[in-house]
């Protein structure tokens, strides 16, 4: 079962415009969440992170929102560019004593930004 | 040369041929991980190791062995493969610093071995 969930598979947006990538979650450890975005034949890159403590956090044209209560962040680029088309994965971790995070991706969604 | 570097970054093998993957981080990181993308999934974490101890392992194959010999490597040796095996691999490295952190260390990818199983 999926723990980390993007159910939109694909979306577009036209240049300039809000592009807002959804994320859902069932697991209420999960306490520290990310966005990366991946180009073609290029690993993932980190993009913004935001902590269970906080319900926003804003990089620039990103800003990612945290609602605990739904279990759900989105991401908010604005304005879109074209150089955003990507596809971006949500990751979560919950707090852990080994040393190191067990980080979960959700499958990604494919962000085309039309010029 | 900075960031994660994977290596080869295509590989072609048989079931029955015997192949490692290879990842190196120039980030000073502690921990490394070894994640999978198949097609329409989500990234699926195989193993992590945490100053070259393995402090994870996803209920992995035995035909996937990896090798962390020292902070900085991390291999991924494979044998006998099925063609479900067929996969993006992506190799991690993070900055572990135990604990509840709400500010914890992200991860650092490399660009991936695209592995065929014929």
């Amino acid at each position: 079962d999926q723990q980390v969930k993007q159910n939109s598979p694909s979306l577009s947006v036209q240049e300039g415009r809000i592009s807002i990538l959804n994320c859902d979650y069932t697991n209420s450890m999960f306490d520290y969440f990310l966005w990366y975005k991946k180009y073609p034949a290029e690993g993932p890159t980190f993009l913004i992170s935001i902590s269970s403590i906080k319900d926003k956090n804003e990089d620039g044209r990103f800003t990612v929102f945290l609602n605990k209560s739904a279990k759900h962040l989105s991401l908010h680029i604005v304005p879109s560019q074209p150089g955003d088309s990507a596809v971006y994965f949500c990751a979560a971790s919950e707090g852990t004593t080994s040393g190191t995070y067990k980080y979960i991706f959700g499958t990604g969604t494919r962000l085309k930004v039309l010029a | 040369e900075t960031g994660v570097t994977q290596t080869p970054r295509h590989l072609v093998m048989g079931m029955t041929n015997k192949k490692s993957l290879k990842c190196e981080q120039h980030l000073g990181h502690n921990a490394m991980y070894w994640y999978k993308q198949s097609a329409k999934k989500p990234l699926e974490l195989m193993f992590v190791y945490n100053f070259k101890e393995q402090t994870e392992n996803n209920s992995v194959p035995s035909r996937f062995s990896p090798e962390c010999p020292n902070s900085s490597h991390l291999f991924l040796h494979l044998h006998t493969l099925q063609p479900e095996d067929s996969a993006l691999y992506l190799c991690a490295s993070s900055q572990a610093n135990g604990g509840v952190n709400p500010f914890r260390e992200k991860l650092f990818f490399g660009s991936g071995t695209q592995l065929s199983v014929l």
